[in-house]
């Protein structure tokens, strides 16, 4: 009974580098999220996905591109990182209704020098 | 944009009860969600409400009243596991979550 999976758990990157965060989910949920966490401000919403081939950019979009080629996967790509991406990822996943909690993953710990 | 409101940091004692306060925008709102995240470790489902009124789930408790744009989650009997932060979030008519920036529940023996 995985849940929602993450890889990796952790992550130091230069400046300029380019990455993939893989999430995985085993619960055949339509939804897909992806946030970034930072000291002292909620979570807040990079992309999203309300199925699998569709995705849209939430509050932070810049910077991230995502893929939501299976159903159960949900992909964040880092095109050229930066040192304002250093965070903590969570990936989450959530069923069609409203009144469904989003289930999160581990995170991933991402540093830029 | 919408705004979420709740306290940075509060601290209370091991056996006592705290009350944890969480103010929101009203337009496009569609539920209010409660989850807990220890330090360093992924936010978990506590509590969900969409009507007014007290929702108990054993020693959590979470109330709604929608006219104020208001919820509160209740912590009863303390016990040093509690110590977390505690994220309140409003769903909106998209089914996407706006979350506070989370209160820093310290549990003193």
């Amino acid at each position: 009974n995985a849940g929602v999976t993450q890889t990796p758990k952790f992550r130091v990157l230069k400046t300029g580098q380019s990455m993939t965060l893989l999430c995985a989910q085993d619960m055949n949920h339509e939804y897909m999220y992806w946030y970034r966490q930072d000291p002292g401000m909620g979570l807040r919403l990079i992309h999203y996905s309300v199925g699998e081939g569709t995705t849209a950019k939430g509050e932070v979009p810049d910077g991230y591109n995502v893929s939501r080629l299976k159903k159960q996967n949900f992909l964040l790509g880092l095109e050229s990182a930066a040192p304002s991406q250093t965070s903590v990822y969570f990936c989450a996943s959530k069923e069609l209704d409203s009144n469904q909690p989003q289930h999160f993953g581990d995170g991933t710990r991402l540093s830029i020098l | 944009g919408q705004n979420i409101d709740q306290p940075t940091e509060m601290t209370a004692t091991e056996g006592a009860i705290v009350q944890i306060n969480c103010t929101y925008q009203t337009s496009g709102f569609n539920g209010l969600f409660w989850y807990q995240q220890h330090a360093g470790e992924a936010p978990t489902f506590l509590s969900y409400n969409v009507l007014d009124g007290l929702e108990e789930k054993g020693r959590f408790s979470s109330f709604l009243s929608r006219s104020k744009g208001y919820s509160y989650l209740l912590l009863k009997e303390l016990q040093m596991k509690d110590s977390a932060s505690y994220l309140c979030a409003e769903e909106d008519s998209n089914y996407q979550l706006i979350w506070g920036a989370g209160t820093k529940l310290i549990i003193k023996p």
